[in-house]
């Protein structure tokens, strides 16, 4: 079965400061995808990163980092030099991509709330 | 541009009373999902559908059923709405590997 271990539930860092969410993922298919999902206090969902199982290769966009390692079913993210911005919270999903009765099903984590302070 | 479109942004309904959440996706997918997200326990899956008449219940469908007619709309039924179904609710249109949300609908029942 699938599931999404977001074991922080709050995060609280000041400003300028490094952040790293993690994300540890559960699955029995080799081919699947993880996400990364922004919820600011508006409360619609932003689409941050999406990754396949066969591409572990890290992935950088400005202050933001993604590390995919397989090997301990993990996928952190990273943000450099957090800004007051950045509060959110956060969430890690999984969907596999075997095809059964032909849909996808996106599990999520419970999410990690991460509050910047100038 | 993509859109994800949920009726109502805020609804506050009685105990007892019957309730409809309406989505309708512009992008042609055949798969829609209904979540709930609570504090702690992030995007919980209620039900989703991967054509037209048909639906598949999720981790937590007690309490809820769903409908859809058509391909673009696809609704959430709250057959008697209970205070525990105070929440809020996110509607999901996927064209595999792409998500894309609705702005939620947050419901309180009192």
């Amino acid at each position: 079965a699938q599931k999404v271990t977001q074991a922080q539930t709050e995060i609280s860092v000041v400003e300028k400061e490094d952040v790293t969410l993690d994300c540890v993922y559960e699955t029995r298919d080799t081919t699947y995808y993880l996400f990364w999902y922004k919820q600011p206090p508006s409360g619609e969902l932003v689409f941050l990163i999406r990754r396949n199982s066969f591409d572990e290769q890290n992935e950088i966009s400005g202050r933001y980092s993604w590390n995919f390692q397989k090997s301990t079913s993990s996928f952190n993210f990273t943000i450099t030099a957090s800004q007051v911005v950045d509060s959110a919270v956060y969430f890690c999903a999984l969907s596999e991509a075997g095809f059964s009765g032909g849909y996808n099903k996106l599990i999520f984590g419970a999410g990690t709330r991460l509050a910047v302070h100038p | 541009d993509v859109k994800v479109t949920q009726s109502s942004r805020y609804l506050v309904k009685r105990t007892g009373e019957k309730v409809f959440l309406e989505c309708v996706q512009d992008m042609d997918h055949e798969n829609m999902f209904w979540y709930r997200q609570d504090p702690g326990l992030g995007l919980r899956l209620i039900y989703f559908s991967y054509d037209v008449k048909m639906k598949e219940k999720g981790d937590i469908p007690e309490g809820y059923s769903v409908s859809r007619e058509k391909k673009e709309r696809f609704s959430l039924i709250l057959e008697s709405a209970s205070t525990n179904q105070t929440s809020m609710y996110l509607c999901a249109s996927i064209h595999f590997p792409q998500a894309f949300f609705g702005q939620g609908t947050r419901l309180t029942v009192v």
